[in-house]
């Protein structure tokens, strides 16, 4: 079956800290990658997205995530947190011949100021 | 629209109530998805519209939940008989639709949030 997992659920950093959450998803041939994020009492917004070439892709906010095909994994980088990163991280894939996002369970990041 | 909208954005009704829920996706946006989030549950799909087709309904829990998309823009979930699991909030995303992976960019609603008593 398709699926994403997300491994950490809770994390809780002080700001500057650096960020790296996991993101795995079940093989499935090509994959179209991305991570959403939702601050509190707001909508999910795209951080950044994969669809093909350099696996090294940065997105909004200071954000990167690396796809290593051999891993099947889309990990979420920030280098240094801030108290505004709070929030909840989904990473989503779409597989292929599908258009539907298969999320993962979400990510809960507090950031301490 | 400059975005997905959904309405209500909030709904509490009593049990064994129907409830209509409504997205107005991004003008032009031919692909239309409903989602469901909950607590322990995540993210989970419900279903896909292309125009005003559905060729996925895979993600309905069950034939008290329905789905109709007119004029290829907005769409209504129907929830029938309501129980008390249905307590989630409902989100709708749009994307231009068709086979380009740049098509497949979903933007989403902020969601209508359903409790039942």
């Amino acid at each position: 079956a398709q699926s994403v997992s997300q491994h950490n659920h809770h994390v809780i950093l002080s700001e500057a800290a650096s960020l790296e959450l996991g993101c795995n998803y079940s093989y499935g041939g090509t994959v179209n990658l991305f991570w959403y994020v939702q601050y509190p009492g707001q909508h999910l917004q795209l951080l950044l997205k994969y669809f093909s070439g350099d696996p090294l892709v940065k997105g909004i906010k200071g954000f990167e995530a690396e796809f290593i095909k051999s891993k099947f994994s889309f990990n979420l980088r920030k280098p240094s947190v801030q108290w505004s990163d709070t929030a909840e991280y989904f990473c989503a894939v779409i597989f292929s011949g599908t258009y539907k996002y298969i999320f993962g369970t979400g990510t809960r990041l507090k950031v301490l100021a | 629209g400059a975005g997905v909208s959904q309405s209500p954005s909030n709904k509490v009704t009593e049990k064994g109530k129907d409830v209509e829920l409504r997205c107005d996706p991004i003008s032009g946006h031919t692909a239309l998805y409903w989602y469901r989030q909950s607590l322990g549950q995540g993210l989970e799909f419900l279903i896909y519209f292309q125009g005003n087709s559905a060729p996925d309904k895979s993600g309905l829990p069950s034939d008290r939940f329905s789905a109709e998309r007119t004029g290829g823009s907005v769409s209504t979930l129907t929830i029938q008989r309501t129980q008390q699991e249905d307590s989630a909030v409902y989100l709708c995303a749009s994307s231009l639709g068709g086979g380009g992976a740049g098509q497949n960019i979903q933007y989403f609603g902020a969601g209508t949030r359903l409790s039942v008593l």
